[in-house]
């Protein structure tokens, strides 16, 4: 199996500031790693593709970067809409994909 | 409205079963692969199960494998989660989401969950 390692778990940010969040793969991927956004009693939502693809209605503060083994996903100028958990995935075994274990973005 | 929408959830006791239903709405269901994700509570997201767009060659997560059984009527848009024996670390919401072939199997849609509880 595929794993991967989020850092950090948790942090807290003000409004305004860029907050960057890392995952990790146990094994090299290529670019096959996406990143969601998940708020309680919601759906998921897609937020980068191909570790770099931005989704379609996705704001362009949100970046993703990396490949092979370490990735990025970088907020810029955070907005209180973006207080959530956000969420790596691989799907380069796809179907057999997996999530890391989040990181929960919260107000300073 | 491109949506997909759980039912089916509530209190199941331990060994019990359970069935999960998830429709599609605005896509052309049978073009593609659908997934199971579940979060429990305090926990992250983990796959569960999938099935391909004609619904032959299902794959599982090794904490449900002989246990949940995924299948899909793409007459009726519609995919399934039989949950059997069902124990208390499969409390959770769960989700359904579409495949994006398109977009390296990322998942592009997503439902917003129906609660599962066992509880005796």
């Amino acid at each position: 199996d595929i794993q991967l390692t989020q850092s950090p778990s948790s942090l807290s940010a003000s409004v305004g500031d860029r907050v960057t969040i890392t995952c990790r793969a146990s094994q090299t991927i290529s670019n096959y790693l996406n990143w969601y956004q998940h708020k309680p009693g919601k759906a998921p939502k897609l937020l980068i593709y191909a570790a770099s693809s931005l989704q379609s209605g996705v704001p362009s503060r949100f970046s993703g970067g990396g490949s092979g083994t370490d990735f990025t996903l970088t907020i810029a100028n955070l907005q209180p809409d973006d207080f959530a958990t956000y969420y790596c995935q691989q799907t380069y075994r796809a179907p057999l994909v997996t999530f890391g274990g989040g990181t929960k973005v919260e107000i300073k | 409205q491109v949506q997909l929408v759980e039912s089916g959830g509530g209190v199941v006791q331990p060994g019990g079963s359970l069935r999960l239903s998830c429709t599609a709405f605005g896509f052309t269901f049978s073009d593609y692969g659908m997934y199971w994700v579940r979060q429990a509570p305090g926990q992250g997201l983990e796959w569960v199960a999938f099935t391909r767009f004609d619904g032959n060659n299902n794959f599982y997560a090794n904490s449900v494998k002989g246990r949940f059984t995924t299948s899909r009527d793409n007459s009726r848009n519609t995919l399934y989660l039989q949950m059997n024996n069902v124990r208390l670390e499969d409390a959770a919401v769960y989700h359904c989401a579409k495949g994006s072939p398109g977009q390296l199997s990322a998942f592009d849609i997503w439902g917003q969950g129906t609660w599962v509880i066992v509880s005796s």
